[in-house]
């Protein structure tokens, strides 16, 4: 079974703090995606990458990095974290993309304060 | 804007109801589909996905899906739900490659389904 596993379910941190979320898989896949998940706006990609060093903007990257040295990991990092930052963040894998499906995390319940 | 789009944002239903959840999206092209769920308090997972083949796919815990390429919809059936199946479900595209040569997964807000005992 794949396994995506996320660094923590729940943080809770201060406005202007650097916020780093981790994520790894274990099954040797391709590409990785950080999502934030907020209630009635459904999933929105914040980053992905396709291949170690690489990486892609999703379609809400402001205010966020990202770091993959190794293949498994896949790090989201909030330079300067603000209260709208508050949110669920979901990170998934994919052998590859397409017609491949994506496996998910448990999810980081991440609240700025 | 393309998007992906699912009208039933909140569904209520008693057990051995059944369930359609809407799902449409605006892209050409060749596309790949997928539904997925999460149950309370855990992870999103995939029920099914088509991208080729019969239109018609059947995945897991009794769902199935219809891919009617001229009404762009992908719609999720389940002839009799069970309070087990008290979820959030979405609906998620991979649309055609974009210029970078990549594909993304667009998903759908999301559908809350309760199942009344």
């Amino acid at each position: 079974d794949v396994k995506v596993t996320q660094s923590s379910r729940y943080l809770v941190k201060r406005t202007g703090e650097k916020v780093f979320l981790e994520c790894v898989q274990d099954m040797d896949h391709e590409n990785m995606f950080w999502y934030r998940q907020d209630p009635g706006l459904g999933l929105r990609l914040i980053y992905f990458s396709y291949d170690v060093k690489m990486k892609e903007k999703g379609d809400i990257p402001e205010g966020y990095s990202v770091s993959r040295e190794k293949k498994e990991r896949f790090s989201l990092i909030l330079e300067s974290a603000s209260t709208n930052q508050t949110s669920m963040y979901l990170c998934a894998s994919s052998l590859l993309s397409g017609k491949y499906e994506q496996y998910f995390g448990p999810g980081t319940r991440l609240t700025v304060t | 804007a393309q998007s992906v789009s699912q009208h039933n944002h909140h569904v209520i239903l008693s057990e051995a109801a059944s369930l359609e959840l809407g799902c449409n999206y605006s892209y050409g092209g060749t596309v790949n589909l997928f539904w997925y769920v999460q149950y309370p308090g855990q992870h999103l997972q995939l029920l099914l996905k088509y991208f080729s083949g019969d239109p018609l796919v059947k995945g897991i815990k009794g769902f199935e899906a219809e891919f009617i390429k001229s009404k762009f919809s992908f719609n999720l059936r389940k002839p009799s739900v069970q309070w087990s199946d008290t979820a959030e479900y979405f609906c998620a595209v991979t649309p055609p490659v974009d210029t970078s040569g990549t594909y993304k997964y667009i998903f759908g807000t999301g559908t809350r389904l309760k199942v009344l005992a």
